[in-house]
């Protein structure tokens, strides 16, 4: 089994709806975050968690919101879907001491017709 | 703010061909820096990293080496496979910034037999 799971992998919906996407580690890392990925455009982040009482605003959060469940859980939401959020998002997780290297899931690719 | 620019994709070329693939970073400080590879459909991984000006890092026969008075960590392989076609990205992690990575747009590398 992968050591950080996105569900779902693959989503498509409708302007207007709300889509949550979830995201759970086994790595026992502190350190949670949301990406997202356009072509052209890299890696955005969106919302990180430094422990499960943490959680800070990245680069492009609005639109957007976040839970930290547990140490093992973070999810991502999309409270009113819009067509400029379809995109691929990539959870990812790290180590306090990592110096930098990121754990990332295998990324929920999201449509919004 | 801290910023990283790589060169513009697609790069095509043959298998046994050299690689190099441009990257630049602005940073106050003393950032570190990374490579990461995203293979067709999967989250991205950790190919090399340097921590400090002068370090090289290497893996699976790429190779990068930290050059701080040109702020550049170029991502070099004498001869490319098949195997190797992906999108790379560079990266800059931070104290000043809490150790978030920041990256390039990717660069998409197709290799051909």
């Amino acid at each position: 089994d992968a050591d950080v799971t996105q569900t779902p992998r693959n989503r498509i919906t409708k302007t207007g709806k709300r889509i949550m996407l979830e995201c759970s580690q086994t790595k026992g890392h502190d350190r949670m975050y949301w990406y997202r990925q356009d072509p052209g455009l890299g890696l955005q982040l969106i919302y990180y968690s430094f422990d499960v009482k943490d959680i800070n605003k990245g680069e492009i959060s609005d639109g957007y919101s976040v839970s930290r469940q547990a140490q093992a859980k973070f999810s991502l939401s999309l409270e009113s879907a819009i067509p400029n959020q379809t995109a691929l998002y990539f959870c990812a997780t790290s180590d306090v001491d990592s110096t930098g290297e990121l754990f990332f899931g295998e990324g929920s690719r999201l449509t919004v017709l | 703010g801290n910023s990283v620019t790589q060169m513009e994709g697609p790069v095509t070329l043959s298998e046994e061909a050299f690689l190099t693939i441009n990257c630049t970073y602005t940073a106050t400080g003393y950032p570190s820096l990374f490579w990461y590879v995203q293979y067709p459909g999967e989250g991205l991984q950790l190919l090399l990293k340097a921590t400090k000006a002068d370090d090289k890092g290497s893996n699976k026969g790429f190779e990068a080496t930290y050059r701080k008075e040109t702020t550049s960590f170029h991502l070099e392989k004498g001869s490319v496979q098949v195997s190797d076609s992906a999108v790379y990205f560079c990266a800059l992690s931070s104290y000043n910034q809490g150790g978030k990575l920041i990256f390039g747009q990717g660069t998409e590398l197709s290799v051909k037999p």
